[in-house]
């Protein structure tokens, strides 16, 4: 099993639309958990943090489930801007610095 | 202040050569990481290091790879000979601290053609 796995879509949402993306990760001990959005052909930046069992940043949600081991991402009122890869992403663990990524979710926000 | 800088930003070369990527973090952070994307696949990590030292090379591929970080400042990665697999997008991350919350900077990236 994958450490980290993420619906790849396409998702093809009208704008104004709500989207939300799917994360699951394997090991139980992952305290936190990262979204990165990444543009085509650019850097992966980082979107939000997920420490507890959720964040919320305007139109953004991310909510973490410890029990089922996901972690989810909500768009509300989706803008054409938000069209990205998004990344599902675990930080290091013990003395490990490395990040762990998902494949991403690609969405596209159609007008 | 400027972003992580990568160089370059594409490069096609034939199986057996050999290709030098560069990275410039950001000013100021010792952690300097390496990350490649094959197609299809996720991003991996590749390699860390804490200023001119390496401290986790554990996702470098083989020895047709070689990173270094004279000064701990920028950094280069090599590959030699370069196989077919290597093509994908090579990533460089920086951060000021590396406590297991922190954010890595990413860079462009090079994405690295062999044929």
């Amino acid at each position: 099993r994958k450490e980290v796995e993420q619906d790849p879509g396409p998702f093809n949402v009208p704008e104004g639309a709500t989207v939300a993306f799917n994360c699951t990760y394997s090991n139980s001990a992952s305290q936190s958990f990262f979204w990165y959005r990444q543009d085509c052909r650019k850097e992966p930046k980082l979107l939000m943090s997920v420490y507890s069992s959720g964040n919320e940043d305007g139109r953004f949600t991310a909510q973490l489930n410890r029990a089922s081991q996901y972690i989810s991402l909500l768009i509300r009122d989706s803008k054409l801007s938000d069209s990205a890869t998004y990344l599902c992403v675990v930080p290091p663990l013990g003395s490990a610095r490395q990040l762990t990524f998902g494949s991403g979710t690609q969405l596209t926000v159609l007008p | 202040e400027a972003g992580v800088t990568q160089f370059p930003s594409h490069s096609v070369i034939e199986k057996g050569q050999t290709v030098t990527l560069r990275c410039d973090p950001i000013s100021g952070h010792d952690n300097l990481y390496w990350y490649r994307r094959v197609m299809g696949k996720e991003i991996k990590f590749l390699l860390h290091f804490v200023k001119e030292s390496k401290q986790d090379e554990s996702g470098m591929p083989n020895n047709r790879f070689l990173a270094e970080r004279t000064g701990g400042t920028y950094s280069t990665l090599k590959v030699q000979p370069a196989e077919l697999e290597d093509s994908g997008v090579y990533f460089c991350a920086s951060s000021q601290t590396s406590g297991p919350n922190y954010e890595q900077y990413f860079g462009p990236g090079t994405r690295l053609t062999v044929t």
